[in-house]
């Protein structure tokens, strides 16, 4: 019934080591969202996916990239993790943009040891 | 830019007692404010929203004022249950840039 699935549901990996998690949607929605979530803090867009046009915010580390291949999935690529990367990665969709309700993914805890 | 301010950061009370939260944005050209509800390592998950056409919605329990004026919108829930235990997040969206901007969450506690 789950309609925003990521996976896995926790990731651990080295420092320097390249780790990509995944996110797909059943919703045919045509946004998709990755949001930061640290401990004891509010989710902090990464970037986002408007159909295939992506947007980057500004303060997002070159780091992070994302690919999204088809309307249901949508990949973060953490290409050398640092411990600060270590946090809970939200993915969230949307039918119409930010002005509709976020439908989010049960997270992906990610560690960085 | 959009920048949202929320209080208290956390707030205790006893069953059955209303409890408020309260937001204040800073870019009037906002227009939408969801309320989103995140259990302990759960995902946030949407309980009410409310558009800048309108002054207040409820729903249940849950009730929602907006106040254009002053920049501010409050939740309020009624009746608090343990089950209401949970961090709350609101937002605000602006027409320029179109950004969700969340405020730093109130974690909110009912004691039975």
């Amino acid at each position: 019934d789950a309609m925003v699935i990521q996976n896995p549901r926790y990731q651990v990996t080295q420092f320097g080591k390249p780790v990509t998690l995944s996110c797909s949607q059943t919703l045919n929605h045509n946004v998709m969202y990755w949001y930061q979530q640290k401990s004891s803090q509010a989710p902090k867009l990464l970037f986002h996916y408007y159909d295939k046009d992506f947007n980057n915010e500004a303060d997002t580390p070159d780091n992070f990239q994302s690919r999204r291949p088809n309307t249901s999935f949508c990949f973060l690529d953490i290409r050398s993790p640092g411990l600060g990367d270590a946090a809970m990665y939200l993915c969230a969709t949307s039918s119409r943009g930010v002005r509709a309700p976020l439908h989010f993914g049960n997270g992906t805890r990610l560690t960085v040891t | 830019g959009e920048n949202v301010e929320q209080h208290p950061s956390t707030l205790s009370v006893q069953e059955g007692d209303s409890a408020v939260i309260k937001c204040t944005y800073s870019d009037s050209a906002s227009n939408y404010f969801p309320w989103y509800k995140q259990e302990l390592g759960k995902r946030p998950q949407l309980i009410i929203d409310i558009r800048s056409n309108v002054g207040e919605k409820k729903d249940q329990r849950i009730a929602v004022t907006l106040n254009k004026t002053a920049k501010h919108f409050s939740l309020h829930i009624t009746e608090t249950q343990p089950e209401d235990s949970a961090v709350y997040f609101c937002a605000a969206v602006a027409d320029q840039g179109g950004k969700l901007i969340f405020g730093q969450g109130t974690e909110l506690s009912v004691k039975p």
